[in-house]
């Protein structure tokens, strides 16, 4: 079983739609989640570390349900600009992080 | 702001040749780190060191050495380039000791093996 996937996509939404990823993980004690994004060609972007209370950040929200072992990511009123891979990342204990393979999004006019 | 710079964005380099590959952070990290990303498999962690002349082994440490001398600095080294080491090679670095504090990348660095 990986580490963590998630679904690659591509999802190809129109411009301000919402959109939903889900990722999930194999390692219980795992301790922090993040998600990153990553621009074609360009180096994977911090956008938000998910609590485990779940936060927001303007039309990011983060959730995470230890539980069931998965972590959401919803983007609200999608922007032509949105358009990335988005990379869950989880990090068990230790130093290393374990990266998923990234979800595709195209956010069209 | 964080700032980890790699020195070269592109680099061609032919088979059997002794390639290194340099990253520098200027925040204080303790923590850095090697990646490699190739299409279909996400990032695969090389190595990384959790203090100067530390080095630990990631997933894929075959044919791969490092050097911290110093502590802003992580070099990756391609003892005898081969092709199937052609990459994008992507250095990270973050603060404290365990993995809960995000990491953050530098450029990345193409790398083309012939």
């Amino acid at each position: 079983r990986k580490e963590v996937e998630q679904d690659p996509g591509p999802f190809n939404v129109p411009e301000g739609a919402t959109v939903a990823f889900n990722c999930t993980y194999s390692n219980s004690a795992s301790q922090s989640f993040f998600w990153y994004r990553q621009d074609c060609r360009k180096e994977p972007k911090l956008l938000m570390s998910v609590y485990s209370s779940g936060n927001e950040d303007g039309r990011f929200t983060a959730q995470l349900n230890r539980a069931s072992q998965y972590i959401s990511l919803l983007i609200r009123d999608s922007k032509l600009s949105d358009s990335a891979t988005y990379l869950c990342v989880v990090a068990p204990s230790g130093y290393a992080l374990n990266f998923g393979k990234g979800t595709s999004l195209l956010v069209t006019p | 702001d964080v700032k980890v710079t790699q020195s070269s964005r592109y680099l061609v380099k032919r088979t059997g040749e002794k390639v290194f590959l340099e990253c520098v952070q200027d925040m204080d990290h303790e923590n850095m780190f090697w990646y490699r990303q190739d299409p279909g498999l996400g990032l695969r962690l090389i190595y990384f060191s959790y203090d100067v002349k530390m080095k630990e082994k990631g997933d894929i440490p075959e044919g791969y050495s490092v050097s911290r001398e110093k502590k802003e600095r992580f070099s990756l080294i391609l003892e005898s380039a081969s092709t199937n080491q052609t990459s994008m090679y992507l250095c990270a670095s973050n603060s404290g000791t365990g993995s809960n504090q995000p990491q953050h990348f530098g450029d990345g660095t193409r790398l083309s093996i012939l």
